[in-house]
């Protein structure tokens, strides 16, 4: 089954304690990208990659990275989490960037306390 | 950069009635593609319709259209019959086509509308 998978789904944290929420495909896209959503706000672009070894800023960047060392795989990290942090976040996957389609993944709920 | 607005923060119908969603965007583009996501209270993000700028012909999808106004800069999302299980958060987003651009691949989401369905 083609899809997208994130670990963990939920995830209470303390300030500063470092943490990666996973993001895996299985449908050899090229695109990946990190969206994180808060009320009011929709949704927001934190990071992508055009394929392996190519990541770069989206609108929202500031307090996260990522790395790309394989196709399937676009972890998102961040090194010291705080409360302004806390959000629900997406990762998302497509063939190409200019695809028609773009997958998401389940979601993962993140409480930085 | 891309803007989309949705300006009906919450919305309701009742069941088996007919209910539309507002969207507009602005771009300088003039070839993207314009999508209607579900949210349900799963949280999971279901694409509903989407739409490819450059076809003049509204998309359907049984029971979802869009009324797609390019020059105007608007895409509504119009549910006839509506059901128990529309109720969602629905958001209305852009694709950037133009590979020179910085916004290339992005989806850019408007705020979301909560759609309320009374039986």
């Amino acid at each position: 089954e083609a899809q997208v998978t994130q670990n963990p789904r939920y995830l209470i944290t303390v300030t500063g304690k470092k943490l990666t929420v996973t993001c895996s495909q299985n449908m050899n896209h090229e695109y990946m990208s990190w969206y994180r959503q808060d009320p009011g706000l929709g949704l927001r672009q934190i990071y992508y990659s055009m394929n392996v070894e190519v990541t770069d800023k989206g609108d929202v960047p500031e307090g996260y990275k990522v790395s790309r060392k394989e196709k399937r795989n676009f972890p998102l990290i961040l090194e010291s989490p705080s409360p302004n942090q806390t959000s629900l976040y997406f990762c998302a996957s497509s063939l190409y960037a200019d695809s028609y389609e773009q997958y998401f993944g389940p979601g993962t709920r993140l409480t930085v306390t | 950069a891309q803007t989309v607005t949705q300006s009906q923060p919450e919305m309701s119908v009742q069941e088996a009635e007919t209910v539309t969603l507002s969207c507009t965007y602005d771009t300088s583009e003039s070839d993207y593609y314009l999508f209607w996501y579900k949210q349900p209270p799963s949280r999971q993000m279901i694409l509903v319709i989407r739409q490819e700028a450059y076809k003049q012909q509204n998309a359907t999808e049984n029971r979802f259209s869009v009324n797609f106004q390019k020059a105007a800069k608007s895409f509504s999302l119009k549910i006839s019959d509506s059901q128990l299980g529309d109720a969602a958060m629905y958001f209305c987003a852009y694709r950037s086509t133009n590979a020179g651009g910085t916004s290339y691949g992005k989806l850019t989401f408007g705020q979301g509308t909560i759609l309320t369905v009374h039986p």
